[in-house]
């Protein structure tokens, strides 16, 4: 099956500083890559999402990039504010199931 | 339209029990599928239904079982509880169709605590 890394498992910045997380994934198969921002005691909610005919998408001050030959996709947000502040989770998915990453923590330090 | 809930939202068991957890789509989404929450492990994933039939299954022992109704809404059942159980289970639902993915909302979880 899919196996998706993500890293780093931690990340603090400074605010307005920028913020980068990495996901790999193991299937070529994977055409649809979603994130997710989950802040403490609430539900995962859908960030962005990219599929594999794309190689970057951009809203605001999140963008995700997809590199399908190297099976890896990346989270970049911008301009960073204590808001911010949430475990990102990566995930994979060829058609009904995800593969979700184990999780980034990011912290903007005010 | 209103979001995926599940009820009930926390729920304290003891070891051996079986529980039956709840989710209900967002109205119009046919697929539920269904995760396990827990520190250090991420979104671990259990079943996904679609059209009362299950379609994938993650690898949890046959304690873990759910269906779907013809409403769409799903409940996942765990029988002879263990301390390791315990975690949030979280459901998610999405248009879905075959082999084309779309995209997941998350209900808030059920805090299921086994002692």
């Amino acid at each position: 099956g899919e196996n998706v890394e993500q890293h780093p498992s931690t990340l603090s910045v400074q605010e307005g500083d920028s913020a980068v997380i990495k996901c790999t994934y193991s299937d070529s198969a994977s055409n649809y890559f979603p994130w997710y921002k989950q802040e403490l005691g609430k539900r995962p909610q859908l960030i962005i999402d990219i599929r594999s005919n794309v190689g970057e998408k951009k809203d605001q001050r999140i963008a995700v990039t997809l590199n399908k030959t190297a099976k890896h996709f990346s989270l970049h947000i911008t301009e960073t504010q204590p808001e911010d502040s949430a475990v990102y989770f990566c995930a994979a998915s060829t058609g009904n199931q995800f593969y979700f990453g184990t999780g980034t923590s990011l912290t903007v330090i005010p | 339209k209103a979001g995926v809930t599940q009820t009930p939202r926390y729920l304290i068991k003891t070891r051996g029990q079986q529980v039956t957890l709840s989710c209900s789509p967002i109205s119009g989404h046919r697929s539920v599928s269904w995760y396990q929450q827990t520190p250090g492990q991420g979104l671990q994933f259990l079943f996904e239904y679609f059209s009362e039939t299950q379609r994938n299954k993650g690898n949890f022992p046959g304690r873990f079982s759910g269906r779907q109704f013809s409403n769409s809404r799903s409940e996942m059942n765990v029988s002879t509880l263990e301390l390791g159980d315990s975690a949030l289970y979280l459901c998610a639902s999405s248009l879905a169709a075959v082999a084309v993915p779309y995209e997941q909302y998350f209900g808030p979880g059920t805090r299921l605590t086994v002692t």
